[in-house]
């Protein structure tokens, strides 16, 4: 889950295992959804999104679930590569502005070990 | 880094001296923010644009000014840096039709 001090969560994972990284959101009333990437050095990158309507959405390699019950959300990565190490942290779009007001959590670091 | 540039990249500079950073767009979306990122905070909401000349405040917008004279620029002025403004500052984009925000590859910033 996230953290709200210094320390991020960590996962270390095997390479070629799964991987599951997740967010809990605070706002009950957010119905759109986003993870991020971000390697050492390098600004955030989508990787995939989710509205309030949807329980699973698939990509490639990646599948986000949400449960709307719990605020909860989680990334999924299968066959993890040490490429995948990174910082993720998920977003939350709280609705109710014009200018797309995204909240974000601090991140859980993954590293994956050849 | 879906055609959006930050420059400089890096840049040290001295508490009291005006520092304007800029991002630059090539795919003409109509809104651009600039975030700050923190240790412990996350990405944090410094100021953003609607549409050239249009712009508002996000939730930690003192001692920062923008401006939007293009659409494909949007600056980032600190009027009088301070060692508290040292940071990771990145630009982004929205598309009028999305809800997604790509980012910048980012400026590290420090102020001694």
């Amino acid at each position: 889950g996230e953290s709200v001090g210094l320390h991020l969560p960590t996962l270390s994972v095997q390479e070629g295992d799964n991987s599951i990284i997740n967010c809990a959101y605070s706002n009950s009333a957010s119905d759109y959804f986003i993870w991020y990437k971000q390697e050492s050095g390098k600004g955030p990158q989508f990787i995939i999104d989710i509205r309030s309507n949807m329980d699973k959405r698939q990509g490639q390699r990646v599948t986000v679930l949400l449960n709307k019950t719990v605020k909860h959300l989680s990334l999924q990565i299968a066959a993890t590569q040490p490429g995948d190490s990174a910082v993720y942290f998920c977003a939350e779009n709280e609705g109710g502005t014009s200018y797309g007001k995204l909240t974000f959590g601090q991140g859980t670091i993954l590293t994956v070990h050849p | 880094d879906a055609g959006i540039t930050q420059s400089p990249r890096h840049k040290v500079t001295e508490t009291g001296t005006p520092v304007t950073l800029r991002c630059h767009q090539t795919e003409n979306h109509r809104y651009m923010y600039w975030y700050r990122q923190d240790p412990g905070h996350g990405l944090r909401l410094i100021h953003y644009s609607y549409g050239v000349k249009d712009t508002d405040k996000g939730e930690v917008s003192d001692g920062y000014s923008v401006s939007r004279s293009k659409t494909e620029d949007f600056l980032l002025t600190l009027e009088s840096a301070t060692s508290s403004q040292t940071s990771v500052y990145f630009c982004a984009i929205r598309a009028i039709m999305g809800e997604t925000q790509y980012f910048g590859p980012g400026t590290r910033l420090l102020v001694l």
